[in-house]
């Protein structure tokens, strides 16, 4: 359980402030991926990241800012949530975005759960 | 998009027996992947098993095995022998193998309960 690690675990934020999720990935993998789980709705994908270049974001709102510095690091800001933000904020890591099941399977980490008051 | 379809949201089963959950998905793709992951409470998320759809066997890990019908678009999995520690939420997931998107696409989800 400690391939992917995510601080803080947990993080209560007024909606004028700025925080930053964190994500490190101990698995030499080279594609991350922030979702969004929400409570009775399906995870949903926000960005993926490939060798620190983002090549998927979903639609979402410009107040989450995903940054990856290099392949082991995965950064969301936040500034100006909503209430409706509140959710658990899940990373994951693969070894690659192609090449077979091996390489695209995703391994999750624990999670931040975030309250936006 | 695809869409996965988890039809029951609780099932409870006695320690030491059986229980299938069930997954549907719906797609025109010939070539993907299925998943089941496993959620405890306030937990990581860990992967229990994959299936590629163009493998006619099913997946089996342990006492985690799986039913894949591609015809009927459909995805279970079997827990055998069920013991405490699996008491979780249980997901299962889409992906596609085509490179159209990135996504694991994941169904609401199945909360098992394991009783002594």
């Amino acid at each position: 359980e400690t391939g992917v690690t995510q601080t803080p675990r947990h993080l209560v934020m007024g909606m004028t402030n700025k925080k930053s999720l964190k994500c490190e990935q101990h698995l030499g993998h080279n594609a991350m991926y922030w979702y969004k789980q929400s409570a009775k709705k399906p995870l949903e994908l926000m960005f993926v990241y490939s060798l620190e270049e983002r090549v998927e974001n979903n639609s979402v709102p410009s107040r989450f800012s995903p940054e990856c510095p290099n392949s082991s690091h995965l950064f969301l800001h936040l500034h100006t949530l909503q209430p409706e933000d509140s959710a658990l904020y899940l990373c994951a890591s693969s070894p690659g975005l192609a090449g077979g099941p091996a390489q695209e399977t995703q391994y999750f980490g624990p999670g931040t759960r975030l309250l936006v008051l | 998009a695809q869409t996965v379809t988890q039809s029951q949201p609780e099932m409870s089963v006695q320690e030491a027996e059986t229980v299938t959950l069930s997954c549907t998905y719906d797609t025109s793709e010939s070539d993907y992947y299925l998943f089941w992951y496993k959620q405890p409470p306030s937990r990581q998320m860990i992967l229990v098993i994959r299936q590629e759809a163009y493998k006619q066997q099913n997946a089996t890990e342990n006492r985690f095995s799986v039913n894949f019908q591609k015809a009927a678009k459909s995805f279970s999995l079997k827990i055998s022998d069920s013991q405490l520690g699996d008491a979780a939420m249980y997901f299962c997931a889409y992906r596609s193998a085509s490179n159209s998107g990135y996504a694991l696409n994941f169904g609401k989800g199945t909360s098992l309960l394991v009783t002594p």
